[in-house]
């Protein structure tokens, strides 16, 4: 049984540019967190899907937005980046009937140059 | 807004020693409370979480409290060995029937455990 996976592992873009990340979450779980850790902090929630819709956004701007799927699997894009949106990006599922336990994706590494 | 408080930001100890986190919440209608433990270059791993209904839950070498009134919960790490060593974050949230709860971080500790 596989866990939550991320994909990419390690992406470098430059300014200005796009990016799109991807989650898959656990079996069993339909709710898809994501959040955002900088270098030496904790995670900051970015928002959360259930049923292919944004039920809840933390304080991040309109550039980030996100989407998912019928099979529960999950996007973060994000557009017109700046230097600030380096970080590490992760995502969370939680089991069905909105389950109270988070379980983490080994995060996708965005560097913006 | 929504805040968490940990302390301290670094904690050394020895090997065989106790480890306690502290945290405090801003939120008094948060219910849910769990720690995750983050290795270097890994992914935060749930170790233990306690529901506001309860005031303490054992699970082996750990062990977390919360204090409802207060707005405090803590983890505590009895007889620590060296693979211990990582930063923990605590947590809160809100959990409705209706969602799972977003989560509200602390800054992390870095727990150094001595050979």
């Amino acid at each position: 049984d596989a866990g939550v996976t991320q994909s990419p592992t390690h992406l470098i873009k430059t300014r200005g540019q796009q990016v799109t990340l991807r989650c898959s979450p656990k079996s069993g779980h339909d709710t898809v967190s994501w959040y955002q850790q900088a270098l030496g902090q904790g995670p900051q929630f970015i928002f959360q899907y259930y049923e292919e819709e944004e039920r809840q956004r933390g304080n991040f701007p309109d550039r980030f937005s996100g989407h998912q799927f019928p099979n529960y699997s999950s996007e973060l894009n994000v557009n017109a980046l700046l230097l600030g949106d380096s970080a590490l990006y992760l995502c969370a599922s939680s089991p069905l009937s909105h389950g109270s336990e988070q379980y983490f994706g080994p995060g996708t590494r965005l560097t913006v140059t | 807004g929504e805040n968490v408080e940990q302390h301290p930001s670094t904690l050394s100890v020895q090997e065989g020693d106790s480890a306690v986190i502290k945290c405090t919440y801003s939120d008094s209608a948060s219910n849910y409370f769990p720690w995750y433990k983050q290795e270097l270059g890994k992914r935060p791993q749930l170790i233990i979480d306690i529901r506001s209904n309860v005031g303490e839950k054992k699970d082996q070498r750990i062990a977390v409290t919360l204090n409802k009134t207060a707005k405090h919960f803590s983890l505590h790490i009895t007889e620590t060995q060296p693979e211990d060593s990582a930063v923990y974050f605590c947590a809160a949230s809100l959990k409705r029937s209706s969602n799972t709860g977003k989560l509200i971080f602390g800054q992390g500790t870095t727990l150094q455990v001595k050979p």
